[in-house]
């Protein structure tokens, strides 16, 4: 069984671009979180998706988004760069109880 | 609200020694508990979790935890590590809903030969 895909695996930016990072749920998980770990900060919660919607976000500013497609997997879009979004972005699925289950991240670096 | 904080940012050991990773939460709700790993360069992994039933989980890789509901205490252990368990461990809080998942600022564990 496949786990949670994130594409791209790196990605760098200049500031004040877009960017887009994709992430596959496993199958049959409905519930798609993302998260931010930049050095040093540990892990912050940045939005919870499930059935198509937002369910939750986390303590970030608004050009900070994304969305959940029909087959669940979701997009995170980040505008208006900044050097301190450079962080690994990392995407976990969950089906409930059994915990959530992380993909490898997004590597962004703005520069 | 919940926070989980891990009270040791780095834990040097010696091969085959015994190891405890701290983590304490606070929560005036039953929660479920987790500790994931994360190798370098690499995602997160679940370890273990506790939903219910008997303190003491058992998860992967020789690690356990207990849960101790009085101390709010979800430690980490492990009676004789590797060098491979050199890794970044989060201990990890939920709600029964799922909503989001608290995570603590992480423990690295670095192993020595």
């Amino acid at each position: 069984e496949a786990g949670v895909t994130q594409s791209p695996t790196h990605l760098i930016k200049t500031r004040g671009q877009q960017a887009t990072l994709r992430c596959s749920p496993i199958s049959g998980h409905t519930s798609v979180y993302w998260y931010q770990q930049a050095l040093g900060l540990g892990l912050q919660f940045l939005l919870w998706y499930d059935e198509g919607e937002e369910r939750n976000r986390g303590n970030f500013p608004p050009r900070f988004s994304g969305r959940q497609f029909p087959n669940y997997s979701s997009e995170l879009n980040v505008n208006a760069l900044e050097l301190e979004d450079s962080a690994l972005y990392l995407c976990a699925s969950s089906p409930g109880l059994m915990g959530a289950f992380f993909g490898q991240g997004t590597r962004l670096t703005v520069v | 609200a919940q926070s989980v904080t891990q009270l040791d940012s780095q834990v040097p050991v010696f091969e085959e020694a015994p190891v405890e990773l701290r983590c304490n939460y606070s929560s005036s709700v039953s929660v479920y508990l987790f500790w994931y790993v994360q190798y370098p360069n690499q995602g997160l992994q679940l370890l273990l979790k506790y939903l219910s039933g008997s303190t003491l989980v058992k998860g992967i890789n020789g690690f356990e935890a207990e849960f101790n509901k009085s101390q709010t205490s979800f430690h980490l252990r492990k009676p004789s590590v590797h060098i491979s368990d050199t890794a970044e461990y989060f201990c990890a809080v939920s709600r029964s809903n799922f909503n989001k998942f608290y995570f603590g600022s992480g423990t690295k564990l670095n192993v020595k030969p």
